[in-house]
């Protein structure tokens, strides 16, 4: 039979150009909020994370900014490269432990050269 | 760097049979998980450890037990695998248990015929 949800939301940009991956959060509560960039064939690597108590914060090449008011966190790739293409996902702490961690979906970024 | 290996990539186990996932990390740290990826669903935790010996259900415990005997090590185990089992398993670790990013192994792709 079918297999349901296979497909993400796909981003495809061109080499060079800034990225931008959405996330939607579901609980107002959530205080921690992490992204995740997964290769094919390997497991999740962290890329950067960011507290409540802040709306933006930079890495190298990455930005994640978070709103509060519509429960919204995205990432920013600047100058997007070949080797950024994988799916992303960002992952909220419910509140209290990491057990309370929950992980999106992911989106799928396609860089093309 | 975070190392966290997990002893196979593939496996394929039949029916009924008892599996064991291993999986060591490197960096000393106090907390380890273990979650099922698959499409569509995304990350879902099954059990995770605070401590030695020490152990919570995650979201979807039924059919696994754990194993945490030593820190750097964290077991997981399938009394008896059945098909629905089949799928993609990540283990994690991280340095605290409240904001702080796991650090995830490459995974264990397994399969139950």
């Amino acid at each position: 039979g079918e297999s349901v949800g296979l497909h993400l939301p796909t981003l495809s940009v061109q080499e060079g150009d800034n990225s931008i991956i959405n996330c939607a959060y579901s609980n107002s509560a959530s205080d921690y909020f992490i992204w995740y960039k997964q290769e094919s064939g390997k497991g999740p690597q962290f890329i950067i994370d960011i507290r409540s108590n802040m709306d933006k914060r930079q890495g190298q090449r990455v930005t994640v900014l978070l709103n509060k008011t519509v429960k919204h966190l995205s990432l920013q790739i600047a100058a997007t490269q070949p080797g950024d293409s994988a799916v992303y996902f960002c992952a909220e702490n419910r509140g209290g432990s990491q057990g309370n961690l929950i992980f999106g979906k992911g989106t799928k970024l396609s860089v093309k050269p | 760097d975070v190392k966290v290996t997990q002893s196979s990539r593939y496996l394929v186990k039949r029916t009924g049979e008892k599996v064991f996932l291993e999986c060591v990390q490197d960096m000393d740290h106090e907390n380890m998980f273990w979650y099922r990826q698959d499409p569509g669903l995304g990350l879902r935790l099954i059990y995770f450890s605070y401590d030695v010996k020490m152990k919570e259900k995650g979201d979807i415990p039924e059919g696994y037990s754990v194993s945490r005997e030593k820190k750097e090590r964290f077991s997981l185990i399938l009394e008896s695998a059945s098909t629905n089992q089949t799928s993609m398993y990540l283990c994690a670790s991280s340095l605290s248990l409240y904001n702080s990013p796991l650090h995830f192994g490459n995974g264990t792709r397994l399969t139950v015929t």
